[in-house]
């Protein structure tokens, strides 16, 4: 069955240490974006990418940072920068031929920082 | 820019009765699209429907409709006859095409969370 999967589900950092989020598409979408959910706020955008080996900052890039070296692949990096790391990520896919393209997402990546 | 708002943070119904979620956009866009998704507990989120801003017309599918108003920037969802099955949070979105490359950049409400109890 062709979908988005994210993992691990659950991960468990120290504060300081970089953290990498994996997120992987079958479903032969040219474009990918990274989302932060957090209680009472909804869905933040990361950073997005239209093609292989480009990428966009979203709203809140700060501390983030991702690579786009495969067309499937779509990896964020939570850096030791980013001052409040502790949220619910989401990873989605979309074409970008129509204008109305729905984005289709994976099951997310809690991440918690003590 | 662009905002969406759902005010209603939390709502509980009994199962069997009606139930309609809010969400009330703002754009400069003369084109654009709107969205609903449904986040069970399990995280993921769902996409429901898809509507542009030249079409008003409602939408019915099963026991769900849509109401699109573009005079009120309103685009409401309402679940008819619910059932436990549709407790989850719900999100309003409303696109941004991207010119150069394409793709949807999303902006979200904050999310109803529905809860249909027996």
């Amino acid at each position: 069955d062709g979908g988005i999967t994210q993992s691990p589900k659950y991960l468990f950092r120290k504060e300081g240490q970089n953290v990498t989020l994996s997120c992987e598409q079958n479903l032969n979408h040219d474009a990918m974006y990274w989302y932060r959910q957090d209680p009472g706020q909804g869905l933040r955008l990361i950073y997005y990418s239209q093609i292989v080996n480009d990428f966009q900052k979203g709203d809140i890039a700060e501390g983030y940072s991702v690579s786009r070296e495969k067309k499937e692949s779509f990896p964020l990096t939570v850096t030791s920068a980013q001052k409040n790391p502790t949220a619910f990520y989401l990873c989605a896919s979309s074409t970008t031929g129509t204008e109305n393209s729905p984005l289709h997402f994976g099951n997310g990546t809690r991440l918690t920082v003590t | 820019a662009q905002k969406v708002t759902q005010a209603q943070t939390e709502i509980s119904v009994v199962e069997k009765e009606d139930v309609t979620l809010d969400c009330v956009y703002e754009t400069r866009d003369t084109t654009y699209y709107l969205f609903w998704y449904k986040q069970p507990p399990s995280g993921e989120l769902v996409f429901l429907i898809r509507r542009n801003s030249f079409d008003e017309q409602n939408e019915i599918s099963g026991r769900y409709s849509w109401n699109f108003q573009k005079s009120t920037s309103s685009f409401n969802f309402t679940i008819t006859a619910s059932q436990v099955v549709d407790s989850a949070v719900y999100f309003c979105a409303l696109s941004e095409w991207l010119l150069t490359g394409g793709g949807n950049k999303l902006t979200f409400g904050t999310g109803t969370q529905l809860k249909v109890e027996l």
